[in-house]
């Protein structure tokens, strides 16, 4: 089993509607992140996590918001989605101490 | 000027190619610095941290150089399997938030 899981894997959503991203980790990782990937960008911090009390905001967080539920959850939610959220998603955790970051699968969003 | 900047690509050689791929950074207090691939329409896997001395992994050699902001990944003997897209990352603090990623280089090893 996949240790960084990512639900949904695609979704479809119209402007204005508020959806959820959801990620899970089995690895034992205090550390969670959420990205976006345009194309021929590089990955943009949205989120972070240093444990479950501990939220701060990355360089793009306008429009999103997130939800530390437990150690192995942190799901990313857009409040009213637009178009130009359009975009890859990933989550992905560190222990802190290698700095390695593991990846999930990533949601692939489109936002009509 | 962007934080990270990559060779813009796509790189195309032939099997048993060497090809060598560059890195920039802009904030000179950056601590570390990885080496990412990711295949198309997949998460990003780490494939090699890099040390200041320099440090090799098979076919694959990294070096950095601070004095420049400079980092480098050279590929020997390209296999097929090495078709993907590599991102240079560094992390500007020992605290684990200011991961920045390049765009990315892509390389496509041909038959």
């Amino acid at each position: 089993d996949a240790d960084v899981t990512q639900t949904p894997r695609n979704r479809i959503t119209k402007t204005g509607k508020r959806i959820m991203l959801e990620c899970s980790q089995t690895k034992g990782h205090d550390r969670m992140y959420w990205y976006r990937q345009d194309p021929g960008l590089g990955l943009q911090l949205i989120y972070y996590s240093f444990d479950v009390k501990d939220i701060n905001k990355g360089e793009i967080s306008d429009g999103y918001s997130v939800s530390r539920q437990a150690q192995a959850k942190f799901s990313l939610s857009l409040e009213s989605a637009i178009p130009n959220q359009t975009a890859l998603y990933f989550c992905a955790t560190s222990d802190g101490e290698q700095e390695t970051q593991y990846f999930g699968p990533g949601t692939r969003l489109l936002v009509l | 000027r962007k934080e990270v900047e990559q060779d813009p690509g796509p790189f195309n050689v032939p099997e048993g190619a060497t090809v060598a791929f560059n890195c920039t950074y802009s904030n000179s207090a950056s601590q570390s610095f990885f080496w990412y691939r990711q295949d198309c329409r997949k998460e990003p896997k780490l494939l090699m941290s890099v040390y200041s001395s320099g440090n090799e992994d098979g076919r694959f050699t990294a070096q950095l150089n601070r004095a420049s902001q400079y980092i480098s990944l050279l590929i020997r003997d390209s296999k097929l399997s090495d078709s993907a897209t590599y991102l240079c990352v560094v992390n500007a603090d020992n605290y684990g938030q200011n991961f920045v990623f390049g765009p990315g280089t892509r390389l496509s090893v041909l038959p």
